[in-house]
């Protein structure tokens, strides 16, 4: 089946060691996300792809970048963690900017 | 002001039984989207049901369907015959923007309960 996968599901660093997060997806969509979930919160959008072109949120702190490959592969680095970081990191994908988005299970990230 | 207002934190209902989850929007925009996640304690977040500005008919999938009243900007998913896999949080979101700018905003969510 066609799906976005994201490992890991649970990952544990400490405060200021670098981490990454992957998302791939199968669906051979133009667009790939990162969300940021905070507890009993809604998702927040961290920056997309549209292909190679990056577009990254206005308020997305510089701490969090990100890597796209190819068009399978999708990456967020968070190059220095703090306490506020952790939260549950969703990645979505879509055929296109304006089409609907298709997520997949997230990967929590706990700093300690 | 919001862009998405889902008025209830969190919603009860009996098992078989229907449920409203209520969504209400801002935009001036006259192409939108209008979309329904839910996203179960696992953390996935599922598309259940979309809604485009001009469609003339409400939105349905299975037992999803979505109320939508432009002029009074809402957009209610009704669950009908609810099971116990239907408690999860819902989340209500609109899209909006043109080109590049698009953006997916959610609302704050409604945490539903089917109980037994």
């Amino acid at each position: 089946d066609a799906m976005v996968i994201q490992n890991p599901r649970y990952q544990v660093t400490q405060f200021g060691k670098p981490v990454t997060l992957s998302c791939s997806q199968t669906l051979n969509h133009n667009v790939m996300y990162w969300y940021q979930q905070k507890s009993s919160q809604a998702p927040k959008l961290l920056f997309h792809y549209y292909d190679k072109d990056f577009n990254n949120e206005a308020d997305t702190p510089d701490n969090f970048q990100s890597r796209r490959p190819n068009t399978s592969f999708c990456f967020l680095d968070i190059r220095s963690p703090g306490l506020g970081d952790a939260a549950m990191y969703l990645c979505a994908t879509s055929t296109a900017i304006q089409e609907t988005q298709y997520f997949g299970p997230g990967t929590r990230l706990l700093v300690l | 002001a919001q862009k998405i207002t889902q008025t209830q934190p969190g919603m009860f209902v009996q098992e078989k039984e229907a449920v409203t989850l209520d969504c209400t929007y801002d935009t001036s925009d006259p192409s939108y989207g209008l979309f329904w996640y839910k996203q179960p304690s696992s953390g996935e977040m599922i598309f259940l049901i979309y809604q485009g500005s001009y469609d003339q008919q409400n939105a349905t999938e299975g037992r999803y369907s979505l109320n939508f009243q432009k002029a009074r900007k809402s957009a209610n998913l009704v669950i009908s015959a609810s099971q116990l896999g239907d408690s999860a949080m819902y989340f209500c979101a609109m899209r909006e923007g043109m080109g590049s700018n698009y953006k997916l905003t959610f609302g704050k969510g409604t945490l539903l309960t089917v109980n037994p």
